[in-house]
């Protein structure tokens, strides 16, 4: 089973670049999010989506746009990179069953911006 | 809004000996409460969850957390430490009311000493 899968594992950035992260989930998982882990900090929700189309704000969204055109698929796009995104990314994804979810992360993407 | 916290950047304990990684919350409604595990340079892996039921909840690796509403806290506990459980620790939470944002804790560090 693949889980949930994020691209790139490393990218080095400049200044005012742009790009986007990868996230693919084979789980048909309805719920998908993107958390960003800093030292001290622990993981912050940036965004987050419960299905196709949808998508909402968490915790630290600015800079940062996604788009669910698919229930695979959740791309985290950084429009102008600010060395304050240098950081770790998660990918997560989970069911919503009536227990409660078990979130599954992916392995992270490790960005730098310089 | 929710919250959680988690008082202590890390833990030191001898191998052999109980371990407690202290986690507090806030959230509306009735809270879904999750603990995680992150080795280096990895993802996060799901420990255990408390959604309702019993307080005292077991999960993997001989781990257990407590629940407890009136001080709404949920610990994770160890009996006997081991060197491998060596990691960082998140406590997260979901809200009870059919929200879909999982927040986490600022982590703590797990150092187990042989």
């Amino acid at each position: 089973n693949a889980g949930v899968t994020q691209t790139p594992k490393f990218q080095v950035l400049k200044t005012g670049q742009s790009m986007t992260l990868q996230c693919a989930q084979d789980m048909n998982h309805e719920y998908m999010s993107w958390y960003r882990q800093d030292p001290g900090m622990g993981l912050r929700l940036i965004h987050y989506s419960v299905g196709a189309g949808i998508t909402d704000q968490g915790e630290v969204p600015n800079g940062y746009n996604v788009s669910r055109s698919t229930t695979e698929d959740f791309p985290l796009r950084l429009l102008s990179a600010a060395p304050s995104q240098t950081s770790v990314y998660f990918c997560a994804s989970s069911y919503d069953l009536p227990e409660g979810n078990t979130i599954y992360f992916g392995e992270g993407s490790w960005l730098t911006v310089v | 809004a929710q919250s959680v916290a988690q008082p202590e950047d890390q833990v030191n304990v001898a191998e052999g000996n109980p371990l407690t990684v202290k986690c507090t919350y806030s959230v509306s409604g009735n809270p879904y409460l999750f603990w995680y595990v992150q080795y280096p340079n990895r993802g996060l892996q799901f420990l255990l969850k408390y959604i309702t039921g019993d307080n005292l909840v077991k999960g993997s690796y001989g781990f257990e957390a407590e629940f407890n509403k009136s001080q709404t806290s949920f610990h994770l506990k160890k009996p006997s430490a081991l060197v491998s459980d060596s990691a960082l620790y998140f406590c997260a939470v979901r809200d009870g009311t059919g929200g879909f944002k999982t927040i986490f804790g600022a982590g703590t560090r797990l150092f187990v000493k042989a």
